[in-house]
């Protein structure tokens, strides 16, 4: 599975967008990227994931660039309760998720 | 059910001891996954089950780990002769297909082991 590459940290204000940056240069064609959340002392949760299309559903939008070496997680208006560690991940659709160390996300009234 | 349960949320045993986590899955999920998550640490892959395929064992830290899953369902993780550093929370995750598709993975809300 390809690596990824994210800031450790990022301040949002709340209602505004938070705009999450990942960088996968040495991602494959059949890889997709991947991105799940995990609140303080919860389990991660799935937000959303895309090959090359741009992905939009109720929680984010995923824009992912035309060469796919990049991509950036948006959360439209952030609240308090988006204060999560984010993570990245480029895998084969069948392939287990392997966890790095995200960017902690942090939401600032 | 309605998500993954894990039991017991908390385990406290002493150095030496064996003991069992259990997870029950998403009803229908074929593929289930072991993780645990050490504080302050990221999450650390152990082992996947997809079906009646052989189990991904590659991420067990030692021989003291291992798992299994009955009937395709119910999982039980063991770890053996426990040591301080085994202290985390192990997660368990599902998904309706390998590698979790379209439906990502749904994890439960862990174990908390702590090792005396």
């Amino acid at each position: 599975d390809a690596k990824t590459t994210q800031p450790p940290s990022m301040d949002c204000a709340e209602g505004r967008a938070a705009n999450l940056p990942c960088n996968h240069s040495t991602i494959s064609g059949n890889e997709y990227v991947y991105w799940y959340r995990q609140i303080h002392s919860q389990g991660p949760q799935y937000i959303i994931h895309g090959l090359k299309n741009n992905e939009t559903n109720e929680m984010a939008s995923l824009i992912i660039t035309e060469d796919r070496k990049s991509s950036t997680l948006i959360l439209p208006h952030a609240t308090l309760r988006d204060t999560a560690v984010y993570y990245c991940i480029a895998r084969w659709v069948t392939g287990k998720l392997i966890f790095g160390q995200g960017t902690t996300l942090q939401v600032k009234p | 059910g309605a998500g993954v349960s894990q039991s017991p949320s908390n385990k406290v045993t002493e150095k030496g001891k064996d003991v069992e986590l259990r997870c029950d899955p998403i009803s229908g999920h074929t593929a289930l996954y072991w993780y645990r998550q050490s504080l302050g640490q990221g999450l650390e892959f152990l082992i996947y089950f997809q079906g009646n395929s052989a189990p991904d064992k590659s991420g067990l830290p030692s021989d003291r780990f291992s798992a299994e899953r009955t009937g395709g369902s119910v999982s039980t993780l063991t770890i053996q002769r426990t040591q301080q550093e085994d202290s985390a929370v192990y997660l368990c995750a599902s998904s309706l297909a390998q590698g979790g598709g379209n439906y990502g993975y749904t994890f439960g809300s862990g174990t908390r082991l702590t090792v005396v």
